[in-house]
C-alpha cells in the first residue's frame, strides 16, 4: 500500500534549526510536497522536490533522496510564527497526492 | 484577493439531512479538489475535478457528490448525512492537476453531524 510517516509532533526552541522528517512508499513516484498549516487555517505551499537533493528557499530547505524514499524539511533561525504543523504529501504515478498526518511543532521561547 | 471561497465556514447539521458545501475559486485554475482532515490523519482526497464538465472519485467518495458546470464553482453535497461526516473539509485547486506542485487552499468547512 501507499504510505506517509512523520513524526507527529516536535519541539525546537526559537532561533534554533530543526529537521522534519517524511519517509514514504507510493506506486510510482512524481515529487514530494512540503505544506505548511497554522491552527484552524488552510495548508499553504512550502516546496516541491522531484530530483533528489536539496532545495534552499530563505529559511526553509527541503531535500529529497529518492532511493531511500526520504525527504526532510529543515526550518532555521526559528520564529514563534513557525508554530504549525507541516504535512508531507507524495505523488504517485497517476498524480495522486498522498498525504502524511502531518507534524506539529511547537516553538518554544 | 479571493482566491478560494467556502461556505459555510462552519455548521452543525443533524444526521440524516442534506447538506451542500459551496466552493468558489476566482483564479481560473482547471483543476479543484475535495479533502477532508480528520485529527491523526492525513488529508484525504474525496472528489476531484481536472476541468470543467468531468469529476473524479478519490480516496473516500462514499456518503458525497460533486458536480463542476463551471470553471469556477465546485459544491459537494452530502445527500444524507451520517455522524462519520464529522470533520473539516477543504476545498483546493491548482492550475493543471497537482502536478504543477502547488495547490491552494480554501479557509475550511467544519462540519458537524449530530
Amino acid at each position: 500500500g501507499q504510505n506517509i510517516d512523520q513524526p507527529t509532533e516536535m519541539t525546537a526552541t526559537e532561533g534554533a534549526i530543526v529537521q522534519i522528517n517524511c519517509t514514504y512508499q507510493t506506486s510510482g513516484f512524481n515529487g514530494l510536497f512540503w505544506y505548511q498549516q497554522h491552527a484552524g487555517e488552510a495548508p499553504t505551499f512550502l516546496s516541491y522536490n522531484v530530483l533528489d537533493g536539496l532545495e534552499e528557499k530563505g529559511r526553509f530547505s527541503s531535500f529529497l533522496s529518492r532511493s531511500k524514499g526520504y525527504s526532510y524539511l529543515l526550518l532555521k533561525e526559528l520564529q514563534m510564527k513557525d508554530s504549525a504543523s507541516y504535512l508531507c504529501a507524495a505523488m504517485d504515478s497517476n498524480y495522486q497526492l498522498i498525504w502524511g498526518a502531518g507534524t506539529k511543532l511547537i516553538i518554544k521561547p | 484577493i479571493a482566491g478560494i471561497t467556502q461556505a459555510p465556514t462552519s455548521q452543525i447539521l443533524a444526521a440524516g439531512r442534506r447538506m451542500t458545501l459551496r466552493c468558489t475559486q476566482d483564479m481560473r485554475h482547471n483543476a479543484m479538489y475535495w479533502y477532508r482532515q480528520d485529527l491523526g490523519l492525513g488529508l484525504r482526497l474525496i472528489h476531484y475535478s481536472n476541468t470543467a464538465g468531468t469529476t473524479g472519485k478519490g480516496e473516500v467518495p462514499d456518503g458525497y457528490s460533486v458536480s463542476r458546470a463551471n470553471t469556477d464553482d465546485f459544491p459537494l453535497t452530502l445527500a444524507s448525512a451520517v455522524p462519520s461526516q464529522t470533520s473539516v473539509y477543504f476545498c483546493a485547486s491548482s492550475e493543471q492537476g497537482a502536478n504543477t506542485g502547488e495547490l491552494f487552499f480554501g479557509e475550511g468547512s467544519r462540519l458537524t453531524v449530530l
